[in-house]
């Protein structure tokens, strides 16, 4: 069965910083990669995905992800953090031979004025 | 507006007591699904359904029950609460051929 791995639970960054939050994943064959970003008392929300083609992958609010299939990793990355960045990031991966969806525990960025 | 939704927000049951939580959505979507959040464990997938009369169980299914009658809704039963079942749950819903959700709000569960 596939699964996620986010191996910090606080990534604390400064404003104007880099910000990157690590993902880690286990499939069966080629994966289906996401990362959804929780703010406090709301539902997920979807930021960018991994299907096929280029590694690099563009999302919502200026947020990137590198898929790296020798590593197994999919790091969400964003060049300048915002304090409104602040928030709860999920990683997930769904196999292509089934329809079901895998999350990581999630990592709490937070981000310092 | 395009959402979906879950009702209620908020429940506090007793163990053994039989309850539905509804979810909804507007957006025609063919795939719908259940988790629950909770602290240290992320999200869990209970159940799925691809599309309608079409559902399967997720990683953790155990004590719940889903049903699709409807395109649009996805409820999810409890037949006997128990207290491990306190949590945080949400719907959502994604086009076929499509592969990112669409989450509803989260309905907070809390069982005595």
């Amino acid at each position: 069965a596939q699964s996620v791995a986010q191996p910090e639970d606080q990534v604390n960054v400064a404003e104007g910083n880099p910000l990157t939050v690590k993902c880690t994943y286990s499939v069966s064959g080629n994966p289906y990669l996401f990362w959804y970003v929780q703010y406090p008392n709301r539902g997920l929300q979807f930021l960018l995905k991994y299907i096929t083609g280029d590694n690099l992958v563009k999302g919502s609010y200026g947020f990137e992800a590198e898929f790296n299939k020798s590593q197994t990793s999919f790091h969400l990355k964003k060049p300048s953090a915002l304090v409104s960045d602040s928030a709860l990031y999920f990683c997930a991966v769904r196999e292509r031979i089934n329809n079901r969806l895998a999350f990581g525990k999630g990592n709490q960025v937070v981000v310092i004025p | 507006e395009a959402q979906v939704t879950q009702n209620p927000r908020y429940l506090i049951t007793v163990t053994g007591k039989k309850l539905t939580v509804t979810c909804s959505q507007n957006m025609n979507h063919e795939y719908m699904s259940w988790y629950r959040q909770d602290p240290g464990l992320g999200l869990r997938q209970i159940y799925y359904s691809m599309n309608v009369e079409v559902t399967d169980k997720g990683d953790v299914p155990e004590g719940y029950k889903v049903s699709r009658k409807e395109k649009r809704n996805f409820p999810l039963i409890l037949e006997s609460p128990s207290p491990n079942q306190t949590s945080l749950y949400f719907c959502a819903s994604s086009p076929a051929g499509s592969y990112e959700q669409y989450f509803g709000p989260g309905t907070r569960l809390t069982v005595t």
